[in-house]
């Protein structure tokens, strides 16, 4: 069975802080595919990343960068000099063969 | 790009009506659509995954009589919430993917169904 495990339910930073997700994950398959996706207040999902099993490169795109190491199945992302905009809630994922399964998410509030 | 649009964004309606939530890819061909519901403060739960041209795959404990899903085309899947009670007040999130599991699914901005 699939299971992500985002231990952080709620995370409160002052601007310009950096600040890291966490999320776990468990698989039996060989192949899959890990994602984080972004839900603002309006409630919609912004897809930000997707990494396969096979690359355990760290990405940075701007602000944001990607923690993957396959040997403790994390999967973390990070947040530099965090802006209010950055507030939301964010959603780890794993696809393996089935189902995309989410975490519970991480509240993130970016207080002025 | 990959652009899902979702419609309404807000539905109030009487207990014992039916509700239809459109989804629909704008910019490419979704093969497979996915419907999820999302209470309030907790994660997306996946309902059912359509292929367009074949009928749904419903998880386990979702009531495909009650939630009936029709992707008739490669940019349209609509879900209809069949005479609809309190307790199926919710965020309905529909996706779109190209593909199968791997590839990243494109989510629309979702459907707060409330039933009085």
């Amino acid at each position: 069975a699939q299971k992500v495990t985002q231990a952080q339910t709620e995370i409160s930073v002052v601007e310009k802080e950096d600040v890291t997700l966490d999320c776990v994950y468990e698989t039996r398959d060989t192949t899959y595919y890990l994602f984080w996706y972004k839900q603002p207040p309006s409630g919609e999902l912004v897809f930000l990343i997707r990494r396969n099993s096979f690359d355990e490169q760290n990405e940075i795109s701007g602000r944001y960068s990607w923690n993957f190491q396959k040997s403790t199945s994390s999967f973390n992302f990070t947040i530099t000099a965090s802006q209010v905009v950055d507030s939301a809630v964010y959603f780890c994922a794993l696809s393996g063969t089935q189902k995309l399964v989410f975490g519970q998410g991480t509240r993130l509030t970016i207080n002025p | 790009g990959a652009v899902v649009s979702q419609h309404p964004s807000w539905v109030i309606c009487k207990s014992g009506t039916s509700v239809k939530i459109e989804c629909r890819s704008l910019d490419f061909q979704a093969t497979t659509m996915f419907w999820y519901r999302q209470f309030p403060k907790q994660s997306l739960m996946l309902m059912a995954t359509s292929n367009e041209g074949s009928k749904a795959t419903y998880e386990q404990g979702v009531e495909k009589d009650k939630f009936l899903i029709n992707h008739a085309s490669l940019t349209l899947s609509t879900l209809t919430v069949t005479s609809a009670h309190p307790e199926d007040s919710s965020f309905y999130i529909c996706s779109a993917s190209t593909g199968g599991p791997f590839f990243p699914q494109h989510f629309g901005d979702g459907t707060r169904l409330s039933i009085l």
